[in-house]
């Protein structure tokens, strides 16, 4: 059975760099792209980005400046970067994989001072 | 980027009734549109991917059609677990992009 399973701190301040991870079990890590994507409280989805095992990257320009997804194959995770927090940044985020790959469980992040 | 349009906002259907959701695509996406469903608190689960093809394990009375920039998302028979928000999700482009989500409430 696949699993997504993340995690990261969920309370930062303002210019603080959010960091999550996310560890894939159950499926082949390579020749696959995997994301982030996140939602704000009360909002719709956004794409952040993905990377897959060789370590090439596509990400949202929206957010492209301030973000860095990187990749350890030997672990079979993946990690999401966000500098420059702002309270605009807080929201659920989730790892992602292959279409059909249930989510990761979602871990609240909340930019505050 | 390619915008998704969901529509209706908000949907008010009885259990049991049949529900017809739309999302329309700013330009092609040829088949590379899923639709999720997700209740409040919970991640947004996987129901149809391909615009038509069932996620393993999703009831018969989800459906999909449409290719291109027309997709439509059909529940035959609302149960009490299908009121909801939907989305609509685009991977043919980058970046991927997500409608504004269907809200399906009970009448």
């Amino acid at each position: 059975q696949v699993q997504l399973q993340q995690w990261g701190a969920g309370l930062l301040k303002p210019s603080e760099t959010l960091s999550l991870t996310c560890a894939v079990s159950g499926a082949s890590f390579s020749g696959y792209y995997w994301s982030w994507i996140r939602q704000p409280p009360g909002k719709g989805l956004e794409w952040i980005g993905e990377i897959n095992h060789s370590g090439n990257t596509n990400y949202n320009p929206s957010l492209k400046s301030r973000v860095t997804i990187s990749v350890d194959t030997s672990k079979n995770q993946f990690s999401l970067k966000l500098s420059s927090v702002t309270a605009a940044d807080t929201a659920v985020f989730y790892c992602a994989g292959p279409i059909t790959i249930p989510w990761g469980q979602g871990t609240l992040v909340t930019v505050s001072s | 980027e390619i915008v998704m349009t969901q529509s209706p906002a908000t949907l008010s259907v009885s259990p049991g009734e049949r529900a017809t959701l739309s999302c329309r695509a700013s330009q092609s996406v040829n088949s590379n549109l899923a639709w999720y469903r997700q209740r409040p608190g919970q991640a947004p689960r996987l129901l149809i991917y391909g615009a038509s093809t069932r996620a393993t394990g999703v009831p018969a009375r989800f459906s999909g059609s449409g290719s291109g920039t027309e997709f439509t998302l059909t529940i035959s028979s609302l149960q009490s677990e299908d009121f909801a928000v939907y989305y609509c999700h685009q991977y043919n482009s980058w970046p991927e992009t997500f409608g504004q989500g269907t809200k399906v409430e009970i009448k």
